[in-house]
């Protein structure tokens, strides 16, 4: 496996499930993203972590969990969520934010849909 | 706030060459990125800018205009595969990165 994967690429839940999204990068960065993509806007981010430590949390609602057990894998917990949050839900990995151009690599992403 | 803002859609024909505009408004200014996503596929990068100036990588080149806030992509040469969104994110002050909505490049033959 190279560069960033993510399981599963389709996800179809309830609004009383629980599941989790996965992201494992292969390029030997040091911080990892995650991003919620909807049609016709702009890309949002959720979570970063750099050095596996949580460094920003944009106001996302805490049905909304993220975990970094290590530096290549990061989890998104999910649970209760609801309609609206249906969207493609994009990992990516760079080296230490905001150095150069420290351009992020992202995995194909998780196209959830809530019922 | 911040905004970014870049077309919504642009038409080109094939062979021909097409400039996307991006302009910020940002809570400062440490870089400017351009990526492309084809559709359903994961965006990838194309392009850095930092100072003022033209940076020119292949058939595609990137301006920047720090004073104006302004950015450009300029595709040359183009082709049926470079149909696809391409996205403007620029870094602020507290090195995270803003983001357009992307605009929707469609090449006609």
């Amino acid at each position: 496996e190279t560069g960033v994967t993510q399981t599963p690429r389709h996800l179809v839940m309830g609004m009383t499930n629980k599941k989790s999204l996965k992201c494992e990068q292969h390029l030997g960065h040091n911080a990892m993203y995650w991003y919620k993509q909807s049609a016709k806007k702009p890309l949002e981010l959720m979570f970063v972590y750099s050095l596996e430590e949580r460094v920003e949390n944009n106001s996302v609602p805490s049905r909304f969990s993220p975990e970094c057990p290590n530096s290549s894998h990061l989890f998104l917990h999910l649970h209760t969520l609801q309609p609206e949050d249906s969207a493609l839900y994009l990992c990516a990995s760079s080296q230490v934010p905001g150095q150069g151009a420290d351009e992020q690599f992202f995995g194909p992403g998780t196209r959830l849909t809530v019922l | 706030g911040q905004n970014i803002d870049q077309p919504t859609e642009m038409t080109a024909t094939e062979g021909a060459i097409v400039q996307i505009n991006c302009t910020y408004q940002t809570s400062g200014f440490n870089g400017l990125f351009w990526y492309q996503q084809h559709a359903g596929e994961a965006p990838t990068f194309l392009s850095y800018n930092v100072l003022d100036g033209l940076e020119e990588k292949g058939r595609f080149s990137s301006f920047l205009s720090r004073s104006k806030g302004y950015s450009y992509l300029l595709l040359k040469e183009l082709q049926m595969k470079d149909s696809a969104s391409y996205l403007c994110a620029v870094r602020d002050s507290n090195y995270q990165l803003i983001w357009g909505a992307g605009t929707k490049l469609i090449i006609k033959p």
